[in-house]
């Protein structure tokens, strides 16, 4: 059974970079042709998918982000990790690390998430 | 990118049928996954692939998708299916970037 946890600290200063970490148990980062997600939810709003990255490193960020964050991958400790930079209230959220699982069968495609972690919150403030 | 859009809220009586429904371009050409979140927990994947349920999903849930439409149907619902859902799938061009609904919230009654 894989499982997802996230780690770091759950407060950053504004303008400062939050970074969060995701170990990955009960199976490799490295195998299938996963990509391996960070999503976050505000209190009391809908998930936001940050971004992903491939075993192989390539990612992917979500357009609103995407001048803001890096995500990477460290296959020797089995992680991926994210950095999202010049953080302010509005950066606030749960955060979640997520396996995403996809393939494309007679012309349609599918794209799920089917493994999460319990989800961190990171509060920005001063 | 695209966006997919859901109804804010839908209720339903114990034990009838209820649909949720996802819109947006990218269902056209992709299946919409759907993730069940109770209040303070991670969401839990409940729906995937054509019509396909994890290990542990009630058979009560099942999807479907017609033109640029994915539904979530609950047939007999029950008290501990009152959560926020949301829809997710990937975007049809570019990248295909993951995009989620804005979520649904299932009040049981």
């Amino acid at each position: 059974q894989v499982q997802l946890q996230e780690s770091g600290p759950g407060l950053a200063k504004p303008s400062q970079t939050l970074s969060l970490t995701c170990t990955v148990s009960g199976g490799s980062i490295s195998s299938g042709s996963y990509f391996w997600s960070w999503i976050r939810q505000p209190a009391g709003k809908g998930l936001e998918w940050i971004g992903r990255i491939s075993y192989s490193g390539t990612t992917n960020y979500n357009p609103s982000l995407k001048s803001r964050v890096s995500i990477s991958v460290d296959k020797s400790n089995n992680q991926f990790s994210l950095k999202l930079t010049s953080v302010t209230a509005a950066d606030t959220a749960v955060y979640y690390c997520a396996r995403a699982n996809w393939g494309c069968s007679g012309g349609v495609c599918f794209s799920f998430f089917d493994y999460w972690g319990h989800g961190t919150l990171v509060t920005v403030s001063s | 990118s695209s966006e997919l859009t859901q109804d804010p809220a839908v209720s339903v009586a114990l034990g009838q049928t209820v649909r949720i429904t996802c819109q947006g371009d990218s269902l056209r050409n992709s299946y919409a996954s759907w993730y069940q979140q109770r209040p303070g927990q991670a969401p839990v994947l409940v729906i995937f692939d054509k019509n396909n349920r994890p290990s542990g999903i009630p058979d009560r849930f099942s999807g479907s998708r017609s033109g640029n439409t994915a539904s979530l149907t609950i047939n007999g619902a029950q008290a501990e299916d009152e959560a926020d859902y949301y829809c997710s799938s990937r975007d049809i061009s570019g990248d295909h970037l993951e995009v989620f609904g804005g979520g649904t919230k299932l009040t049981v009654l």
